[in-house]
């Protein structure tokens, strides 16, 4: 079944920076398309970013595009999300989660998550 | 960016009861459309997609309705399992979006 194990949260400060993990099994991590979501406890979820199943392409939302980077290692079955500039507002579970769609591109780049990791707290504070 | 409105925010019901839910797009997004279930301390799972689309292993109890800017997802009898939040995503047009969830309590 499908696995994604998240690894790398924790609380940083203001300013600095976090790489989040995802370890994936279950599936052929490379016919797949991945997501980062995250959710504020309690409150609703907002998507993050996606990177198409090659890495061909990367689609951010704009609370993080130029601060976020999200990157894969299909050789390791791998997805991780790189962030820099953290600031109060970035605090939130994130998740990485499987797009349903295999080979995802142009208008079915990115569609719906179908499984979902763990979750992990990032917490930014001083 | 597509903005999803759901409604109600809180739905009270009891076990066997019907609910349905409801979600508004901000404009057309086709029946690109999404639903999913979150209960305390879990994450979302995949309920339905493509506006009608029961996703693997979905209890047929659940349906979901429409197209272009309003959807619906029917829970025809609730089990006690059902009661948590649904949120619906959209995946027409990047940045791909939630609405802000509806969350089904036991009355």
């Amino acid at each position: 079944q499908v696995q994604l194990v998240q690894s790398g949260g924790g609380v940083v400060q203001p300013g600095g920076s976090l790489r989040l993990s995802c370890a994936a099994s279950g599936f052929t991590f490379s016919h797949y398309g991945m997501h980062w979501a995250r959710q504020v406890p309690g409150k609703g979820l907002e998507w993050v970013a996606f990177i198409r199943f090659d890495g061909g392409d990367q689609y951010y939302a704009d609370s993080v595009r130029g601060l976020f980077t999200i990157s894969r290692d299909n050789s390791k079955n791998m997805l991780f999300l790189q962030m820099t500039s953290l600031t109060g507002a970035d605090t939130a579970v994130f998740y990485c989660a499987k797009d349903m769609t295999p080979f995802g591109s142009g208008s079915s780049a990115g569609t719906y998550f179908d499984s979902w990791g763990q979750g992990t707290l990032v917490t930014v504070s001083s | 960016e597509i903005v999803l409105t759901q409604s109600p925010a809180t739905l009270s019901l009891s076990p066997g009861e019907r609910a349905t839910l409801s979600c508004r797009a901000s404009q057309s997004v086709d029946s690109y459309l999404a639903w999913y279930q979150q209960k305390p301390g879990q994450v979302p799972r995949l309920l339905i997609y493509d506006a009608s689309s029961r996703a693997t292993g979905i209890p047929a109890r659940f349906s979901g309705s429409g197209s272009g800017t309003d959807f619906t997802l029917t829970i025809s009898s609730l089990e006690p399992e059902d009661f948590a939040v649904y949120f619906c995503q959209q995946r027409s047009y990047w940045p791909l979006t939630f609405g802000g969830g509806t969350k089904v309590e036991i009355k």
